[in-house]
């Protein structure tokens, strides 16, 4: 499934090196948050999540940071692997309302 | 669990059909969402259902859009008539509920 806008934001990152992609959210009642990657044909996969009590979760290879201050929120992936290409989005839940998805980020890993 | 479940994979219609789209949510989750994703407008929340309820259907386009879940493990996304415009991506996703979401393969529909 592409969900390649028009002007959907690229990274390009060698292979090895580390990726950071960046989300700025507008809703400064959000408390939690996801980060999803979605590789071509298939539907959006969960990677992390983080609540707004913290400032930062690690997972394996993948590290979430919120900064509550500026609303913004980035998701780091170490030794960025070919497997890693795929589109990103950050999604950002308030209460009882669902997820609001970004418009997402194109990662391009060059091997 | 096979995870959620979409059909058709890919639907190829002509403008005027009716289309209906299925879904069947991981078992034991409450809450299930349809998606559309295009490369305009990326992705968008059509609909969705807590406790097969529909909540909040205001993502849904138009009158010819519809969405039925008449029981916990199954719901159905129509339109009637189709048109080229519709032509999308469409994902159903379940959670427990509104976290963590859950989506489907997708379907694939091509409106002639």
């Amino acid at each position: 499934g592409e969900s390649v806008g028009l002007h959907l934001p690229t990274l390009s990152v060698q292979e090895g090196d580390n990726s950071i992609i960046n989300c700025a959210y507008s809703n400064s009642a959000s408390d939690y948050f996801i980060w999803y990657k979605q590789e071509s044909g298939k539907g959006p996969q969960f990677i992390i999540d983080i609540r707004s009590n913290m400032d930062k979760r690690q997972g394996q290879r993948v590290t979430v940071l919120l900064n509550k201050t500026v609303k913004h929120l980035s998701l780091q992936i170490a030794a960025t692997q070919p497997g890693d290409s795929a589109v990103y989005f950050c999604a950002e839940i308030a209460g009882n309302t669902p997820l609001v998805f970004g418009k997402g980020t194109r990662l391009s890993v060059i091997a | 669990d096979a995870g959620v479940i979409q059909s058709p994979r890919h639907e190829v219609t002509e403008m005027g059909q009716e289309v209906t789209l299925r879904c069947k949510p991981i078992s034991g989750h409450n809450s299930l969402f349809w998606y559309r994703q295009t490369m305009m407008r990326g992705l968008e929340l059509l609909i969705y259902f807590n406790n097969n309820v529909p909540i909040d259907d205001s993502g849904m386009p138009e009158d010819r859009f519809s969405a039925k879940m008449p029981n916990a493990s199954f719901s159905t996304l129509k339109i009637q008539p189709s048109e080229p415009r519709d032509s999308a991506v469409y994902f159903c996703a379940s959670s427990l509920w509104v976290s963590e979401q859950f989506f489907g393969p997708g379907t694939r529909l091509t409106v002639l």
